[in-house]
């Protein structure tokens, strides 16, 4: 089963840290553009970050540069995203998401079941 | 980079069809055709429902179609029925690598 489960949220103050994980599975992980996106709670979808298949190239919306990094481990099947400074505006469930291999950077046909970052004192 | 465009929300009774629109500018939606959608239920991952302005992944009914006109993107869902009731989102590559996603749709069936 094809198959994506994130892990990694919690609660932070602000300015903490977090790192979120996503472990993939029941694919050839290695082949795949991987996103996260996020969602703030009632709110909509906002992109935030993309890797290439070789974590060659990676790319950010501007409200995350310079904070979050994310990365990859080919040889675990695994999807990182470092995320510091954190700040209230952060909150959000965060998902990791498969690019399609005709549109690997605007299409996801796999989602994970996300993982919750509250930032809050 | 702006959100697209869309409407909070959107209805139909079962059986008839329901448009919604995506508007976006000649930087994004107009730019070319990597215009997705998806559809999200109450608490759960974001489905596909439609890659590359119009193509449909293996599993999403016909019933799903996906159409464009200079900066606005469209999805038509025909024959509505009770599960296509959802929150239902746009999003468009948006040039310097960027995606950039719609505020999102409520779909209720009346």
């Amino acid at each position: 089963e094809v198959q994506l489960v994130e892990s990694g949220g919690g609660l932070v103050q602000p300015g903490g840290s977090l790192r979120l994980s996503c472990a993939a599975s029941g694919f050839t992980f290695s082949k795949h553009w991987m996103t996260w996106v996020r969602q703030a709670p009632g709110k909509g979808l906002e992109w935030v970050a993309n890797i290439k298949e070789d974590g060659s190239e990676k790319n950010y919306v501007d409200s995350v540069k310079g904070r979050f990094t994310i990365s990859r481990d080919n040889a675990k099947n695994s999807l990182y995203l470092q995320v510091n400074s954190l700040r209230a505006e952060d909150t959000a469930v965060y998902y990791c998401a498969r690019g399609t291999v005709s549109a690997p950077r605007s299409a996801f046909d796999v989602w994970g079941q996300g993982t919750m970052v509250t930032v809050s004192s | 980079q702006s959100a697209l465009t869309q409407p909070p929300s959107a209805s139909g009774s079962p059986g008839q069809s329901v448009t919604i629109s995506c508007t976006g500018t000649s930087s994004d939606v107009g730019a070319h055709n990597y215009v997705s959608w998806y559809q999200q239920h109450p608490g759960k991952a974001p489905k596909l429902m439609i890659s590359e302005l119009s193509k449909r992944p293996s599993g999403v009914p016909d019933r799903f179609s996906g159409s464009k006109s200079g900066n606005t993107a469209s999805l038509t869902v025909s024959g509505l029925q009770a599960e296509d009731e959802a929150d239902y989102y746009c999003s468009s590559f948006a040039g310097s690598n960027n995606l950039v996603f719609g505020g999102g749709t409520k779909l209720t069936v009346l």
